[in-house]
């Protein structure tokens, strides 16, 4: 089945400095890779997503690249400020199982201002 | 609009005992998903309904959970003779459909099992 690896678990960065998130993901049928952000006690917020048609997408600060040949995709946040601190998610979808998401372990993310 | 509600949003019970958990998707959102969140870990699917069937119940951790959807909409989670290592937040999501990926998310219900 599929598998999606997230690396690192923590990333500590400086304000104003970017952040990068990778995911690598094994089941070349997967065709989304959604981004939800995850502030303590709160539920998960899509914060930008991705199909497989297009391999880079931008939305203000954040944006995400995509390899389907490599089978990975990466979470860029630049400019980073203190509110952006909480865990980030990656996420494949199994077309075949109706599109349910096999999520990565996490990154927490720590801006220090 | 109203996004996902659940319900209780704490739940403590006794290792042993039944619990039902509630979930209310976006109106007009065919496809429910369940997934759960053990403290500092990720989300592991459980289970997901179009309509009211479940073609997929393969996230399912052991025969003491099951799920139901009935209308179309409120789904409930329920989970027999609950042990410790169920303690867990359980998510709900929803999408406009299978086959439209994008997945809202509701609060969530924490559950503590003594």
């Amino acid at each position: 089945g599929e598998n999606v690896e997230q690396h690192p678990s923590t990333l500590s960065v400086q304000e104003g400095d970017s952040a990068v998130i990778k995911c690598t993901y094994s089941d070349s049928a997967s065709n989304y890779f959604p981004w939800y952000k995850q502030e303590l006690g709160k539920r998960p917020q899509l914060i930008i997503d991705i199909r497989s048609n297009v391999g880079e997408k931008k939305d203000q600060r954040i944006a995400v690249t995509l390899n389907k040949t490599a089978k990975h995709f990466s979470l860029h946040i630049t400019e980073t400020q203190p509110e952006d601190s909480a865990v980030y998610f990656c996420a494949a979808s199994i077309p075949e199982y109706g599109n349910k998401l096999v999520f990565g372990a996490g990154t927490i993310l720590r801006v220090k201002s | 609009g109203a996004g996902v509600s659940q319900s209780p949003s704490n739940k403590v019970t006794e290792k042993g005992k039944d619990v039902e958990l509630r979930c209310d998707p976006i109106s007009g959102h065919t496809a429910l998903y369940w997934y759960r969140q053990s403290l500092g870990q990720g989300l592991e699917f459980l289970i997901y309904f179009q309509g009211n069937s479940a073609p997929d119940k393969s996230g399912l951790p052991s025969d003491r959970f099951s799920a139901e959807r009935t209308g179309g909409s409120v789904s409930t989670l329920t989970i027999q003779r609950t042990q410790q290592e169920d303690s867990a937040v359980y998510l709900c999501a929803s999408s406009p459909r299978v086959g439209e990926e994008t997945q809202y998310f509701g609060p969530g219900t924490r559950l503590l099992v003594l």
